[in-house]
């Protein structure tokens, strides 16, 4: 089946400074891709959805310049936190979709940033 | 625009035996997909299953099966001899179609299995 992997698994940054986190598909190449945040206990809430070689578009109410996305490759997309603050604490969860007939996303397992 | 209603926020069910999760929708599109997601502990988004809107048919996944009520817009997941590894979150979830590029989740239930 289709693979996804997303790195870091976790990550733990000072306030003020930034992380990037990076989603691959492993054995597919994704024409878009997406980026999810998630709540303990809640459902996904999409942020953006980024095709290669073009700009992303986020969501209403997800900031551009905060949530930077850049889709640079058909198997990589990178989601960079800027001067992350305690409130970008979350799980992010990164998706990716080829060419199935279902219109079907194969998710990432997921990051967990933790803004001190 | 699809909207996707799960309204029970939690269930519990005992091990070996049947639970059912629920799930109503709606859209104008007649030809569609429908997916449930699977959420467990470790976070990783799983595919259960996947029904076809133009097969009368319910789908089957081993122990899992659903309940497709086209004109009613209902979507039901049974799980059937439940095991304690179906402890999880599990999203009722709706795919693009048309000039709709999203995924449409469900707010999710928390589906626990007692020993």
């Amino acid at each position: 089946g289709a693979v996804v992997s997303q790195h870091p698994s976790w990550v733990i940054c000072k306030s003020g400074t930034s992380v990037k986190i990076e989603c691959r598909s492993l054995d597919f190449q994704a024409t878009t891709m997406f980026w999810y945040r998630q709540f303990p206990k809640q459902s996904l809430m999409l942020m953006a959805t980024s095709n290669e070689g073009s700009k992303a578009t986020y969501e209403q109410g997800v900031e551009k310049d905060k949530f930077l996305i850049n889709h640079a490759s058909l198997t990589l997309s990178t989601l960079t936190v800027t001067s992350a603050h305690p409130e970008d604490s979350s799980f992010y969860i990164c998706s990716a979709r080829g060419t199935s007939t279902y219109n079907e996303q194969f998710f990432g397992p997921g990051t967990r940033l933790t803004v001190l | 625009a699809q909207t996707v209603t799960q309204s029970q926020p939690e269930m519990s069910v005992q091990e070996a035996e049947t639970v059912t999760l629920s799930c109503t929708y709606d859209t104008s599109e007649s030809n569609y997909y429908l997916f449930w997601y699977k959420q467990p502990p470790s976070r990783q988004m799983i595919l259960v299953i996947r029904q076809e809107a133009y097969k009368q048919q319910n789908a089957t996944e081993n122990r899992f099966s659903v309940n497709f009520q086209k004109a009613a817009k209902s979507f039901s997941l049974k799980i059937s001899d439940s095991q304690l590894g179906d402890t999880a979150m599990y999203f009722c979830a709706f795919p693009p179609t048309g000039a709709n590029s999203k995924l449409t989740f469900g707010k999710g239930i928390t589906l626990s299995v007692r020993p």
